[in-house]
């Protein structure tokens, strides 16, 4: 069984521009969440997709964006990139949306924004 | 809002020794997750709890849940240095919409040899 995985590890941008971060979630998982963690912090939720539709959003702007494939794969898109958007971003697959359904983490992918 | 604090932050210990992450949360939550993270590292699933009174124990690590005091604990037994870490805390409510996780704020363990 396939775990989550990320890609990029690691990715260095320049304020301003736009960067795609990818994930392919646990086989057998249709749900994919999306967390920004910055540096000594406790990572923040920024949205989840089940069945290719956002199914909940925190408290990041709009320039946050992110797509759902029918593969359950995702992709998290941020435009307009801020200083403080540079933090470890992480993707967690669960079988099903919903409270009852527990989490699986990948290895994440750094972006550093200078 | 659901508000999840965890003390303290940062905790020097030596090896041998016992000691307890405490995390408190604001509201009704049904479900309550430990994570371990490494430097630079993804987060690691040590516990789920499910249930007031629950206890789990792994090795070293023990976590309980009291939802009516809306108090978990991670307690260290005789830690060792590969224990060093940040210890998160996380709860879900259990039954919405959207599994969405909310993380206290870290305790950074550092086990002196």
């Amino acid at each position: 069984e396939t775990g989550v995985t990320q890609s990029p590890t690691h990715l260095i941008k320049t304020r301003g521009q736009q960067v795609t971060l990818r994930c392919s979630s646990q086989s057998g998982h249709n749900t994919v969440s999306w967390y920004q963690q910055a540096l000594g912090q406790g990572p923040q939720f920024i949205f989840q997709y089940y069945r290719e539709e956002e199914n909940g959003r925190g408290n990041f702007p709009p320039r946050f964006s992110g797509l759902q494939f029918p593969n359950y794969s995702s992709e998290l898109n941020v435009n307009a990139l801020e200083l403080d958007d540079s933090a470890l971003y992480l993707c967690a697959s669960s079988t099903k949306a919903g409270g009852d359904y527990e989490q699986y983490f990948g290895p994440g992918t750094r972006l550093t924004v200078t | 809002e659901l508000k999840v604090e965890q003390n303290p932050l940062f905790l020097s210990m030596q090896e041998g020794k016992n000691y307890t992450i405490y995390c408190n949360y604001s509201t009704t939550s049904d479900r309550l997750y430990w994570y371990r993270q490494d430097p630079g590292k993804s987060l690691e699933s040590l516990f789920v709890l499910l249930s007031n009174g629950a206890v789990k124990q792994e090795g070293r690590l023990m976590a309980s849940l009291d939802t009516k005091a809306r108090l978990s604990t991670l307690h260290i037994t005789a830690a060792v240095h590969d224990l060093s870490a940040t210890y998160f805390c996380a709860v879900d409510k259990a039954g919405g919409a959207t599994n969405k996780l909310i993380f206290g704020t870290g305790t950074l363990l550092a086990i002196q040899p």
